[in-house]
């Protein structure tokens, strides 16, 4: 089944307690990215990745970051996870006709 | 900028009741238009998508939408809601020649029974 895996998919963490939010996918899909959803300000993209070694900031990146070493992974770490990083995450990736895959969400919350 | 903008924040509607959503987007050139919906507790779905050609797109569900080009606008419409159609529908484009999909901020949709 194509599908976009993340995990885990609630955690509650600390302030400053460095943490990663994996995001797996088996469609073969070049393109992944990171999104953000807050109420009231829709999603929001954090990072994204054009192919493996390929990574961009989209337009809230500012607290995050990313690798990709193989094609299938897109790993979003927080270094110092703050309060207000509290939030909805998905990951998503993408096929050529440009239609996003979503996962199924991590829920956040920084105290 | 570019931009999308979605009008309606909270709809609220009675089964049976027509729907449409109000989508707009700032660029002037060509442009791949979105509909995706999200259940309560559940990742996004395509709904529907627009590319070239037909200007009115059919989605899954029964959900439809037209891509005015002289209105910078991708509305999309159902003729009859029901109560499982309670979700966010959220809008979003790719410019041409961009690589970026850039999303609303999402219309909530509660149908009452």
């Amino acid at each position: 089944e194509a599908q976009v895996t993340q995990n885990p998919r609630y955690l509650i963490t600390v302030t400053g307690k460095k943490l990663t939010v994996t995001c797996s996918q088996n469609m073969n899909h070049e393109y992944m990215s990171w999104y953000r959803q807050d109420p009231g300000l829709g999603l929001r993209q954090i990072y994204y990745s054009m192919n493996v070694e390929v990574t961009d900031k989209g337009d809230v990146p500012e607290g995050y970051k990313v690798s990709r070493k193989e094609k299938r992974n897109f790993p979003l770490i927080l270094e110092s996870p703050s309060p207000n990083q509290t939030s909805l995450y998905f990951c998503a990736s993408r096929d050529r006709g440009y239609e996003q895959y979503f996962g199924p969400g991590t829920r956040l919350t920084v105290t | 900028a570019q931009s999308v903008s979605q009008h309606n924040h909270h709809v609220i509607l009675s089964e049976a009741a027509s729907l449409e959503l109000g989508c707009n987007y700032s660029y002037g050139g060509t442009v791949n238009l979105f509909w995706y919906v999200q259940y309560p507790g559940q990742h996004l779905q395509l709904l529907l998508k627009y590319f070239s050609g037909d200007p009115l797109v059919k989605g899954i569900k029964g959900f439809e939408a037209e891509f005015i080009k002289s209105k910078f606008s991708f509305n999309l419409r159902k003729p009859s809601v029901q109560w499982s159609d309670t979700a966010e529908y959220f809008c979003a484009f790719r410019p041409g020649g961009y690589q970026k999909v850039t999303f609303g901020i999402g219309t909530k949709l509660q149908v009452i029974p």
